[in-house]
């Protein structure tokens, strides 16, 4: 199974802040179909997952675009321009390249 | 709006069934494959299942497969989780979701416990 393993695991922000989330997988998350399946979600406290972005750096309807992502291959990373209070919450990176698709363990952002 | 709504959950003893469903509205729900992915409390999250759009082909994490059955009625915008052999490490809040997680419900607690 491919292994994402995220960094820090614990983010402690400023509101008003830039915050950055590091994801690094076992292997090359680029699809034979060209395109790398790696996904954030974001979990606030008490609720479902939301998708924030797919294939690395779209945004999810209705997402702010203090929200990016970037990156290639094994190595991706989610931005947060601007910390806002609704931020908290964990954060989840996905592969969804390689069955089966494995999610990293999650950073818990809090102010 | 999109809405998707998990149901089914419940206690059980060790070794006991459960059947869970996911109604959905909002979306073509036969133009998506759909998964299931399951919570533990406090915990991340594990993608148990992917189901292509007719039922055809299906994803199964080892962790479950032989004991799990999915399906799917593209009729009743549904998809359903049969769940036998349950142990205390199936206990976890279960999400319906489709594609690669464009949209989820609140989930469904499925205890397993003596």
């Amino acid at each position: 199974d491919v292994v994402m393993i995220q960094s820090p695991l614990s983010l402690p922000v400023t509101l008003g802040q830039p915050a950055s989330i590091s994801c690094r997988s076992s292997q090359s998350l680029v699809h034979g179909d060209a395109n790398t399946y790696l996904a954030w979600f974001q979990q606030r406290p008490g609720q479902s997952p939301r998708r924030l972005l797919y294939q690395v750096s779209t945004r999810d309807s209705g997402v702010p675009d203090r929200f990016s992502g970037s990156g290639s291959a094994t190595d991706f990373t989610l931005k947060i321009s601007r910390v806002e209070a609704g931020d908290v919450g964990v954060y989840f990176c996905m592969q969804a390249t390689h069955w089966p698709f494995t999610f990293g363990q999650g950073t818990k952002v809090e102010i | 709006e999109v809405q998707l709504v998990e149901s089914g959950g419940g206690l059980v003893q060790p070794g006991g069934s459960l059947r869970l469903s996911c109604v959905v509205s909002g979306f073509t729900f036969s133009d998506y494959w759909m998964s299931w992915v399951r919570q533990a409390p406090g915990k991340g999250l594990e993608w148990i299942a992917y189901i292509k759009q007719d039922g055809s082909a299906k994803y199964v994490v080892d962790s479950v497969r032989g004991r799990y059955t999915f399906s799917r009625d593209n009729a009743k915008n549904s998809l359903y989780l049969e769940m036998n052999s349950l142990s205390v490490d199936d206990t976890a809040m279960y999400y319906c979701t489709p594609s690669h997680g464009t949209f989820w419900g609140q989930g469904t607690l499925v205890t397993v416990s003596s």
